[in-house]
């Protein structure tokens, strides 16, 4: 159950991209199409932006992209904004009903 | 509207027990696996432990394993954490969480600190 691996910060000025990637094992990312990804404002309750890998939930900006290649997640936003600023994890099944996060990464919008 | 409302933190000494509460609304409580899911001071998201629909089914991370015991009362809509032996390094804030595969609806969470 060890943590999966993300940067721990990141940055961008509006209106440009940044990527946030979310490195685990086969045991973890590679081997299930069950990744997700969460923005957390520090005293708020997360919240989900992306799951099963690509998939946006209703409400969700289409800014906001999922992919998967081998171990390794990533999660873009385009077009940054304000309020894009947040902690963003990763997370992925592991398998026998245990779930893994990752460290958080850090976004700031310049 | 969709809620979870986590209580039953506080401040517990090392070795203590506390018990959380989860209570949920505006859904069919009974038809979701739940979890909790803790984030420690200046660190990141952890799951802690699962539960699914019918109470059959629980697991947990490694390092709560045989002190954390989770359950539901699906009468009453509401999700347990029973937490014994508690350690400092369990402090943190910990969320209520609705998900099968992937986490959807997340409390605002509970603030549990082990310290003498």
């Amino acid at each position: 159950q060890s943590a999966l691996t993300q940067p721990r910060s990141v940055s961008g000025s509006p209106g440009q991209s940044v990527t946030i990637s979310c490195t685990g094992t086969s045991s973890d990312v590679g081997g299930y199409n069950y990744v997700s990804w969460y923005q957390h404002h520090p005293g708020k309750a997360p919240k989900i932006m992306i799951y099963d890998v690509s998939k946006r939930p209703s409400g969700v900006p289409d800014r906001f992209s999922g992919s998967k290649s081998g171990n390794t997640a990533s999660l873009t936003i385009s077009g940054l904004q304000a309020e894009d600023e947040a902690d963003y994890f990763c997370s992925s099944y592991a398998g026998s009903n245990t779930w893994v996060f990752g460290g958080g990464t850090k976004l700031t919008v310049l | 509207e969709v809620q979870l409302v986590e209580s039953g933190g506080g401040l517990v000494q090392p070795g203590g027990s506390l018990r959380l509460s989860c209570a949920a609304s505006g859904f069919p409580f009974s038809s979701y696996w739940m979890h909790w899911v803790r984030q420690a001071p200046g660190k990141g998201l952890v799951w802690v432990s699962h539960i699914i629909r019918d109470l059959i089914s629980t697991t947990y991370a490694d390092s709560v394993k045989g002190r954390f015991t989770i359950s539901r009362d699906n009468a009453k809509n509401t999700l347990y954490l029973q937490m014994n032996n508690l350690r400092a390094e369990d402090t943190a804030v910990y969320y209520c969480v609705r998900g099968m595969y992937y986490m959807d609806v997340w409390g605002q969470g509970t603030t549990v600190t082990v310290s003498s």
